[in-house]
């Protein structure tokens, strides 16, 4: 089975830290996907990855940067913690058309 | 740009009612569509897929068709369960490359007994 796991389930940060969320996938997936999650709005991608090193900017990368420096872990980072990022974060990976598979995602909250 | 639109909810249905949640897109080309569900606490599971018009998928007793005609996804299951009670979320891709799944905004079923 595809594994895709998070660092954190719950994590509460203070306004201004610099927070690491960090994802690692165990099959070898070539794509790799940070969304976030918030209701009533469903999920919309913050950045995404083809390869290492890589990084494309999803729908709403402001105020967020990645990095994948190994195939198999892609960090979301939030430079400077604001309480409009207290969210759901849900990281993927996929390879070609075989399915995307997610994470249990980490409940940030931002206080 | 591509995007999906479903029902709101939420949904509340008593079990073994039947269930419809509808959904639809805008996409060039030709996207492949997903459904995924994600229970209480838990990630988005991927629940069923199609990827040509016409397709049917299936899975755990859920169905969609793609209708390429309508330009729909409509996610059905003729006798619910109160383990169903989820946030179902229908997406889509192209089917042509790596692009990341555009999502719908969500429908949460609950299945009271």
């Amino acid at each position: 089975d595809v594994k895709v796991t998070q660092s954190s389930r719950y994590l509460v940060k203070r306004t201004g830290e610099k927070v690491f969320l960090e994802c690692v996938q165990d099959m070898d997936h070539e794509n790799m996907f940070w969304y976030r999650q918030d209701p009533g709005l469903g999920l919309r991608l913050i950045y995404f990855s083809y390869d290492v090193k890589m990084k494309e900017k999803g729908d709403i990368p402001e105020g967020y940067s990645v990095s994948r420096e190994k195939k198999e872990r892609f960090s979301l980072i939030l430079e400077s913690a604001s309480t409009n990022q207290t969210s759901m974060y849900l990281c993927a990976s996929s390879l070609l058309d075989r399915g995307t598979y997610f994470g249990p995602g980490t409940r940030l909250t931002v206080t | 740009g591509d995007s999906v639109t479903q029902m709101e909810g939420p949904v509340t249905l008593s079990e073994e009612a039947f269930l419809t949640i509808n959904c639809t897109y805008t996409a060039t080309g030709y996207p492949s569509l997903f459904w995924y569900v994600q229970y209480p606490g838990e990630g988005l599971q991927l629940l069923l897929k199609a990827t040509k018009a016409d397709d049917k998928g299936s899975n755990k007793g859920f169905e969609a068709t793609y209708r390429k005609e309508t330009t729909s996804f409509h996610l059905e299951k003729g006798s619910v369960q109160v383990s169903d009670s989820a946030v179902y979320f229908c997406a889509l891709t192209r089917r042509s490359g790596n692009t990341p799944l555009v999502f719908g905004k969500g429908t949460r079923l609950s299945v009271i007994a």
